[in-house]
């Protein structure tokens, strides 16, 4: 079975800096990789996701993911966060055979950006 | 568009009620997905639909009883609920095909259970 961890249950960064929140996954054959983005009182919204090809993926609101095959990991990055990018992120997997259907969460990160 | 729709937006019910919640999509895809979240929490998978076929039940209790009408609906029919039902209900979809495994998820439906 797949496992997802998010390392940092809290990142607080200023305004205009940059911010990295990591992931890494656990599993034993090949899964596609996905960032959620949640604002308060709303769904999940996609922010980017990899299923195959070039390691770096941009994606929404100027984020960016590399996964990173060796390393087990796909971490979010964004060069300069803004007020607005407050929010809960959801890292998540799948197993990248045919008839799978279960998304294996992280336990989120909460982002705060500090005026 | 990666449009799902869901409603109502809120719901607030007794224990003894009946009610329901609806999510719908026109994007074409055939895996439509129920999903309960706790504050402070990542989504829980509950039910999941294949080509309006239920293939998935998470050992959810019976007094959540799902229903796929057609390609395009999904409900979630609610019936004595306790207040630790209280929670956001999501729904999502996703293409059919091999390759595509990307969920898009609804809005949500914030259940308050008295």
């Amino acid at each position: 079975a797949q496992s997802v961890t998010q390392l940092d249950s809290q990142v607080p960064v200023f305004e205009e800096a940059p911010v990295e929140l990591r992931c890494n996954y656990s599993s034993s054959v090949s899964v596609y990789l996905f960032w959620y983005v949640q604002y308060p009182n709303q769904g999940l919204q996609l922010l980017l996701k990899y299923l195959s090809g070039s390691t770096l993926v941009k994606g929404i609101n100027g984020f960016e993911a590399e996964f990173n095959k060796s390393q087990t990991s796909f971490h979010l990055r964004k060069p300069s966060v803004h007020i607005s990018d407050t929010a809960e992120y959801f890292c998540a997997v799948i197993l990248s055979g045919a008839g799978s259907y279960q998304l294996t969460f992280g336990k989120g990160t909460k982002l705060s950006v500090i005026p | 568009d990666t449009e799902v729709t869901q409603t109502p937006k809120h719901l607030v019910m007794g224990m003894t009620n009946k009610k329901s919640l609806k999510c719908e999509q026109h994007m074409g895809h055939r895996a439509m997905y129920w999903y309960k979240q706790k504050a402070k929490k990542p989504p829980e998978l509950m039910f999941v639909y294949s080509y309006e076929k239920l293939s998935i039940n998470e050992s959810v209790p019976s007094r959540f009883s799902p229903e796929c009408p057609n390609s395009s609906l999904l409900n979630l029919h609610l019936h004595a609920l306790q207040p630790e039902d209280s929670a956001l209900y999501l729904c999502a979809s996703s293409p059919p095909g091999g390759g595509e495994r990307t969920q898009y998820f609804g809005p949500g439906t914030r259940l308050l259970v008295l």
